[in-house]
């Protein structure tokens, strides 16, 4: 049974600071994995998708890596801004099914 | 171009009533997908919807049902609604199942 992962579960940084976000699963057999960001109240903004043959995407300030074999993603943010501050949710398709099996999310707080 | 679009936003409702949520998908989209999010938690998986029939279910009982109609919106119906369904409920469309799914803005449900 697919299990998703995600440390820490809460993450508080001054502005400007890098930052890493890290998702771990247990079966490596998956379709891709994608990172979604969530506002208070708010649904799900895709944030990054990486199909299983990637290693890495990027976007502006974000980077998200995959290592299938080791069962482990992180999200990178360069130069955190307070308006960064949100849930960070990992998601993984399980081989080329429909759905998706989420992580519990790291709560995300940059202070000005 | 209007993404996915979900009502009500919120609602109330008493133990043992009926609901049902309404999902219209991104333009271009023929697959529905359901999640149901816990206050804190990931979202978990209910269903999926493609040519008007259920293609996949997640880990949810009987009292959890859908319908999906010719114009590709959907209905999640839930039956003697338990305490434990207070919930945020998320419906997510993509261009088949293997496509990236872009989510809406959920319907609160509460339940007294």
């Amino acid at each position: 049974k697919q299990e998703v992962t995600q440390i820490p579960a809460a993450l508080s940084v001054p502005e400007g600071e890098n930052l890493v976000l890290n998702c771990s699963f247990t079966d490596s057999a998956i379709y891709n994995l994608q990172w979604f960001r969530q506002d208070p109240g708010k649904g799900l903004t895709s944030l990054l998708l990486i199909q299983s043959s990637q290693r890495e995407q990027t976007s502006g300030r974000l980077n998200a890596s995959l290592d299938k074999s080791s069962g482990r993603s992180t999200l990178y943010i360069a130069a955190s801004q307070p308006g960064d501050s949100a849930t960070y949710l990992c998601a993984v398709r399980p081989g080329n099914t429909g759905k998706l099996i989420f992580g519990q999310g790291t709560t995300l707080q940059v202070k000005p | 171009d209007a993404g996915v679009t979900q009502s009500p936003t919120h609602l109330i409702k008493t133990r043992g009533q009926q609901v049902t949520l309404r999902c219209s998908p991104k333009s271009g989209h023929d697959t529905v997908s359901w999640y149901q999010q816990a206050l804190g938690q990931g979202p978990q998986f209910i269903f999926q919807y493609y040519e008007e029939e259920e293609r996949q279910r997640g880990n949810f009982p009987d009292r959890f049902s859908g319908h999906q109609f010719p114009n590709y919106s959907s209905e999640l119906n839930v039956n003697a609604l338990l305490l434990g369904d207070s919930a945020l409920y998320l419906c997510a469309s993509s261009a088949w199942s293997n496509q990236p799914q872009h989510f809406g803005d959920g319907t609160r449900l509460s339940i007294l």
